[in-house]
């Protein structure tokens, strides 16, 4: 596709479900991140993977948090045992290589509205 | 530790005023740094970023900024607002050593009256 894709757009899950939050990137990005954006706050880093190399995972805020990537596709954000400060918009991004601090742009999806109830 | 902020929750401005926003940043080394502009139910999209070199930064919709190493800011600018500059502004940061991780502020929400 023409941009970074995301599903579902929305969710909404119960207290203690486990969620899976999907994000497909710009074809031939080999850069993508993971970011949290809670209601009326910035956005917090989560994880970002660059290519074939270990991934960044100094952002996830507990273990119930994991993201998993295969080569240069599709991304997947696991949360289990979902809690109520869970809820917020989940963005993915993606960049040709290297990170924002290139001089190629980050591309951002719109972003999965999770509520936990 | 590294850190963004923006001090100005919520700005309110009048049309065809002129709209300055504040972004200080805090890193170990002079850092990458980035405004971002999110419209309601849109994505974020990069407004300008500034790397090395001139410290005045042009940008796409009229907006500049200012990179200030004494006063470690990166305030973002505009000389007369449009009604459409209504969204949320992020400024973030990178560092050098470290590109793959942005740093955000907490946003300014710019409101404009007509």
């Amino acid at each position: 596709g023409a941009g970074v894709s995301q599903s579902p757009s929305n969710k909404v899950t119960e207290k203690g479900k486990d969620v899976e939050l999907r994000c497909d990137p710009i074809s031939g990005h080999t850069a993508l991140y993971w970011y949290r954006q809670r209601l009326g706050q910035g956005l917090e880093f989560l994880i970002y993977f660059q290519g074939n190399s270990a991934p960044d995972k100094s952002g996830l805020p507990s273990d119930r948090f994991s993201a998993e990537r295969t080569g240069e596709s599709v991304s997947t954000l696991t949360i289990q045992r979902t809690q109520q400060e869970d809820s917020a918009v989940y963005l993915c991004a993606s960049s040709p290589r290297g990170g924002p601090a290139t001089n190629e742009k980050l591309f951002f999806g719109s972003g999965t509205q999770l509520s936990v109830l | 530790a590294q850190s963004v902020t923006q001090p100005d929750i919520h700005i309110t401005v009048s049309e065809g005023a002129s709209l300055e926003l504040r972004c200080n940043y805090s890193y170990g080394a002079t850092p990458y740094l980035f405004w971002y502009v999110q419209s309601p139910g849109q994505g974020l999209q990069l407004l300008l970023k500034y790397f090395s070199g001139d410290t005045l930064v042009q940008g796409i919709k009229g907006f500049e900024a200012e990179f200030k190493r004494s006063q470690s800011s990166f305030n973002l600018r505009k000389p007369s607002v449009h009604w459409s500059d209504a969204a949320e502004y992020f400024c973030a940061g990178a560092d050098p050593g470290n590109t793959g991780k942005l740093i955000f502020g907490q946003g300014t929400t710019l409101q404009v009256k007509p």
